[in-house]
């Protein structure tokens, strides 16, 4: 079955602590993306990327770092410096950028919590 | 910068009833996508319906229809023969046409109850 994998579907961590959300794709899609969903809010662009090697800042990228080792990884580190980073957290991707749309696909989604 | 704007937090809709979800948009684009995505309460977000600004003519997908008005910069939504598993929150979507990426721009969302 090709589709996107993200884990774990619920994840815990302790103030201070960095935590890393998983993400991979089977689709041979070139990008990739992550986004927050917070309640009462739609989901906001936390950081992209088209290629391997290569990622970009989203709109809310504070506390956030990602890698892109791999056409099929793309990991999510939430920072002891996100201010806020309870929420759901989803991944996405697509074909290909640029010229014209190519659908996003989604993940189950991780739901983080802070305690 | 463009932006979406869902006015409706909450619907409800009796089964087989028709329900229309509103949505708005600013850009000073003239080439863009506007998409609804479905999240039901698994929480996996499922694209419904697409449509390209440069078409006229209103996306259809089987009980799903939109209403886009793009002088208006309104792209609403139409659920037909409303279902049981039509509930879920509805998300109103913008993207740029030939952008150097597929960032997709996010309403706060609908959350539709469809009551047997």
């Amino acid at each position: 079955d090709g589709g996107i994998t993200q884990s774990p579907k619920y994840l815990f961590r302790k103030e201070g602590q960095n935590v890393t959300l998983s993400c991979e794709q089977n689709l041979n899609h070139d990008a990739m993306y992550w986004y927050r969903q917070d309640p009462g809010q739609g989901l906001r662009l936390i950081y992209y990327s088209q290629i391997v090697n290569d990622f970009q800042k989203g709109d809310i990228a504070e506390g956030y770092s990602v890698s892109r080792e791999k056409k099929e990884s793309f990991p999510l580190t939430v920072t002891s410096a996100q201010k806020n980073p309870t929420a759901f957290y989803l991944c996405a991707s697509s074909p290909r950028t640029g010229g014209f749309y190519n659908e996003q696909f989604f993940g189950p989604g991780t739901r983080l919590t802070v305690l | 910068a463009q932006t979406v704007t869902q006015s409706q937090p909450e619907m409800s809709v009796q089964e087989a009833e028709t329900v229309t979800l509103s949505c708005t948009y600013d850009t000073s684009e003239n080439n863009y996508y506007l998409f609804w995505y479905k999240q039901p309460p698994s929480r996996q977000m499922i694209l419904v319906i697409r449509q390209e600004a440069y078409k006229q003519q209103n996306a259809t997908e089987n009980r799903f229809s939109v209403n886009f008005q793009k002088a208006a910069k309104s792209f609403s939504l139409k659920i037909s023969d409303s279902q049981l598993g039509d509930t879920a929150m509805y998300f109103c979507a913008f993207s740029l046409r030939g952008g150097a990426t597929n960032k997709l721009i996010f309403g706060t969302g609908t959350l539709l109850a469809v009551q047997p």
